[in-house]
């Protein structure tokens, strides 16, 4: 069955940096987009990133674009997220989602989460 | 950026009863709404897509409607396994954004 499995997550202080990753089993990886959607605690979600299947495309939220970096090895079935200079309000569960198609910007399949936590 | 509005923002029902959940685009998104249920601690579940197509799996008391701005998930008969948060997104053009959720709770 399709699973996504993401670790990284911890605590970080503001301005450093942290590396998710997920990994993909149980479909093509190669052939889906993935996405990254935060949820801060006790709040909503919020879409962070997509990259496209062949990992050519790649879309960013406003609130995090030119500090994080959406990245696949299609090799190893992995998707990561590289995050810099974080803020405190950076600090939520990070899900990585599958698409339901190539790029349909829906999503059909999560993982359990990694929670970052930004704090001084 | 498209909002996406939903209401009520809570609400409490009986098993049993029929539950609806409104969510309001900013603009004219087709069909291109989906649904998502979370419970607490857990990642959201994929229910609903292109406003009405159940994803596999998800149960037929489940349905969704709707067209341009105005859409509805509905639960007909609720049972014990449905109280939880809902979320609508739209994904008719980036940033992908979803609805502020509604939160579902046992009367």
């Amino acid at each position: 069955q399709m699973q996504l499995v993401e670790s990284g997550g911890g605590v970080v202080q503001p301005g450093r940096s942290l590396r998710l990753s997920c990994a993909a089993s149980g479909f093509t990886f190669s052939s889906y987009g993935i996405h990254w959607v935060r949820q801060a605690p006790g709040k909503g979600l919020e879409w962070v990133a997509m990259i496209s299947y062949d990992g050519d495309n790649k879309y960013y939220a406003e609130s995090v674009k030119g500090r994080f970096t959406i990245s696949r090895d299609n090799s190893k079935n992995m998707l990561y997220l590289q995050m810099n200079s974080l803020r405190t309000d950076d600090t939520a569960v990070y899900y990585c989602a599958k698409d339901l198609a190539v790029a349909a910007n829906l999503f059909d399949h999560w993982g359990q989460g990694t929670l970052v936590t930004v704090s001084s | 950026d498209i909002q996406m509005t939903q209401s009520p923002s809570s609400l409490s029902a009986s098993v049993g009863d029929r539950v609806t959940i409104t969510c309001r685009a900013s603009q004219d998104i087709i069909r291109w709404v989906a649904w998502y249920q979370q419970k607490p601690e857990k990642a959201p579940k994929s229910l609903i897509y292109a406003a009405s197509t159940l994803q596999s799996g998800v149960p037929s008391r489940f349905s969704g409607s709707g067209s341009g701005t105005d859409f509805t998930l509905t639960i007909s008969s609720l049972q014990p396994e449905d109280f939880a948060t809902y979320y609508c997104q739209q994904y008719k053009s980036n940033p992908i954004t979803f609805g502020q959720g509604t939160r579902l709770e046992i009367k």
